[in-house]
């Protein structure tokens, strides 16, 4: 099985400021032959069910706002808050789509300092 | 507007079984595959089972195979998941999940239901 592990596992961030979670696969989720990346990014607020951000590494999916990015390829992601707000307050989790089975990072909580 | 609604979790006994459904609207159920992830009481995600758009390939998590199985009802718009043998450490909310791709086991999960949240204790 693919190992996901994000750092953080938590991080305060002031409003308005930047925050940056990475995370890192035990192997490579990235096919060469297509340059596609298989690594997805989800956002789950207390009480709710996932909601997926980013695909692809760097893909936002439709009514995501744009001070969210992915990038990164190979091994090693990073998604990135350009400018922290209130409603931004979640635990956020990697996800490799790769192969089987599709496994998640831990999760990094994001709250506001 | 895509929506899956999740029913069947409840309080079990250690051994016992439970069925999950998932009732699904919004988008052509038959081309998708479907998932099950679970996520234990403050816990992450963990993917528990997927099954193809026609119900021909299942793939199970090492954890519920054997006592877990999945299974669809494309003229319903319907997932299961049968879970027997229930074990303390099967206690989650299970969610629901559609495949971003076509087919099965393959893609991301881009809709997920709210969750339904099975206890196992005696």
């Amino acid at each position: 099985d693919i190992v996901m592990t994000q750092s953080p596992d938590s991080l305060a961030v002031s409003l308005g400021e930047r925050a940056t979670i990475n995370c890192k696969s035990s192997q490579s989720v990235s096919f060469s032959s297509n340059n596609k990346n298989y690594l997805a990014w989800y956002q789950q607020k207390p009480g709710q069910p996932p909601k997926v951000l980013i695909s692809g590494a760097s893909t936002r999916e439709s009514g995501v706002p744009d001070r969210f990015s992915g990038s990164g390829s190979g091994t090693d992601f990073t998604l990135t808050i350009s400018s922290l707000q209130a409603e931004d307050v979640a635990v956020y989790y990697c996800q490799q789509y790769y192969n089987t089975p599709r496994t998640f990072g831990q999760g990094t909580k994001v709250e506001i300092k | 507007e895509v929506q899956l609604l999740e029913s069947g979790g409840g309080l079990v006994q250690p051994g016992g079984s439970l069925r999950l459904s998932c009732t699904a609207s919004g988008f052509t159920f038959s081309r998708y595959g479907m998932s099950w992830v679970r996520q234990a009481p403050g816990k992450g995600l963990g993917w528990v089972s997927t099954i193809s758009s026609t119900g021909g390939n299942e793939y199970y998590g090492d954890s519920v195979r054997g006592r877990f199985t999945i299974s669809r009802d494309n003229s319903k718009n319907t997932l299961h998941l049968q879970i027997n043998t229930l074990r303390a450490e099967d206690t989650a909310v299970y969610y629901c999940a559609k495949d971003s791709n076509y087919g099965g086991n393959s893609g991301y999960f881009d809709y997920w239901g709210q969750g339904t949240l099975v206890t196992v204790s005696s």
